[in-house]
């Protein structure tokens, strides 16, 4: 069974730091494009970064710079480290496996962790 | 990026009723590989997204067949036959097309019962 599990979500403070993790099971991270997905109170939905298989990395243009993904493959887990943050990162974080070539919708995606960005 | 527009974006229905929700794209969604690159995600309130359609009109594994999705090019419908009481939340389509560069959603539409 396919499951992903997000955590490292909570308050910070302008200009802090945070990294999310998704610990996934049922499949290999690293065999998966996996992106984040974030979700401000109330608002839609906004892909904020992309990692392939390869390590091949994709950020919007409103974390470029600021957010880094990565993966361990020892740990089967999908991380996000998130710096400088501003009050308009506060979101739910999803991650999300695509299920692969000639197939890149999202498939899979995790209950998704808060993060508050205030002082 | 490729912004998509969806209509209406609330919509009261009647359980049993059908309900139809569309989605406009601002260019098309045909990928340089003849496939186009569409999907419908339902997120029940307080709940992830979870993927309905993909690929215009295929549906997702565990997906009611009440569940429907058609059309082509910029224009796409995600149909509903007989709405039921767990169908309440907001629906959102997406495009990969522009995977990995971009991949974006439409703002949602809400989906109530009257």
């Amino acid at each position: 069974e396919v499951q992903l599990v997000e955590s490292g979500g909570g308050l910070i403070q302008p200009g802090g730091s945070l990294r999310l993790s998704c610990a996934v099971s049922g499949f290999t991270v690293s065999t998966k494009y996996m992106s984040w997905v974030r979700q401000a109170p109330g608002r839609g939905l906004e892909c904020i970064s992309v990692i392939l298989t390869g390590d091949r990395t994709f950020y919007a243009d409103s974390v470029r710079g600021r957010f880094t993904i990565s993966t361990d493959n020892s740990k089967n887990t999908l991380y996000l480290e998130m710096n400088n943050l501003r009050a308009e990162d506060t979101a739910v974080y999803y991650c999300a496996r695509h299920q692969g070539d000639y197939n890149p919708h999202i498939d899979y995606w995790g209950q998704g962790t808060l993060v508050t960005v205030s002082s | 990026d490729i912004v998509m527009t969806q209509t209406p974006l609330s919509s009261p229905v009647t359980l049993g009723q059908p309900a139809s929700i569309s989605c406009r794209s601002s260019q098309s969604l045909v990928h340089s590989d003849g496939n186009t690159y569409l999907s419908w995600l339902q997120q029940r309130p307080g709940q992830p997204p979870r993927l309905l359609i993909y690929k215009i009109s295929n549906r997702f594994s565990g997906v009611p067949d009440r569940f429907s999705g058609s059309g082509a090019g910029t224009d796409f419908t995600l149909k509903i036959s007989r709405v039921e009481a767990e169908d309440v939340g907001v629906y959102y389509c997406m495009q990969a097309t522009q995977f990995p560069h971009s991949v974006t959603f439409g703002q949602g539409t809400r989906l109530e019962i009257k």
